[in-house]
């Protein structure tokens, strides 16, 4: 079965300061996708980064960045410079045989002052 | 540019009532569309997503269905909400199925 699994059910971080998420997944498919979506307080589901499998090079967005491990079937996420506006719950998913999206349970960011 | 709208916000309805949630999309032709529900504390799980008018694919057997009417408007239904229907639904669409997924503010529904 395709799954996801987010480790760490809640990481906090000093603000300013760098943390990473991790994802890791299973599949057997050699091409997908995979994302880092965002969901603060508000409920809304926000993307953050995106990876195409067959790039080796790692996705970045500011500062979010990503360790994707092929391999390893492992895709973290880096949040440098940790701000008061990244606490949210973070959300790991790829896209499966038929392009559709598995998600992980989620991790919640808390931001500390 | 694309936008997608969902509504209503918030849903209160007693066991036994019917369901309709609506959510459309703006600025796109053709879109994927997409309707999950998330449990509290929990990630998402789809119920229906559509590739065309018309065409539905279901995940998840359960009590409710979804219909596309139109090319951008995508709506899920029930005849008679249980109380295990309560949650919060997103809505989202796609321009691929391999592209991201940009999603609705959602509507928590609650049952009674």
């Amino acid at each position: 079965a395709q799954t996801v699994t987010q480790s760490q059910p809640e990481m906090s971080v000093q603000e300013a300061e760098t943390v990473t998420l991790s994802c890791t997944y299973d599949t057997s498919e050699s091409d997908y996708y995979l994302f880092w979506y965002k969901q603060p307080p508000s409920r809304q589901m926000i993307l953050v980064i995106r990876q195409e499998a067959y790039k080796q090079q790692n996705a970045t967005e500011n500062r979010f960045s990503v360790n994707f491990q092929k391999a390893a079937k492992s895709f973290s996420l880096k949040i440098s410079d940790s701000q008061l506006g990244d606490a949210a719950m973070y959300f790991c998913a790829f896209t499966d045989s038929n392009y559709q999206l598995i998600w992980g349970a989620g991790t919640k960011l808390i931001i500390k002052p | 540019s694309q936008t997608i709208h969902q509504w209503p916000a918030t849903l209160v309805q007693p066991v036994g009532s019917p369901l309709s949630l609506e959510c459309t999309v703006e600025g796109t032709s053709n879109p994927n569309l997409y309707w999950y529900r998330q449990a509290a504390g929990r990630g998402l799980q789809l119920l229906f997503y559509s590739v065309g008018i018309g065409q539905i694919s279901s995940e998840v057997p359960q009590n409710l269905s979804a219909s596309r009417p139109q090319d951008r408007q995508f709506i899920l239904s029930s005849k008679k909400l249980l109380l295990s229907d309560s949650g919060f639904y997103l809505c989202a669409w796609s321009v691929h199925s391999n592209q991201p997924q940009h999603f609705g503010d959602g509507t928590r529904l609650s049952i009674l």
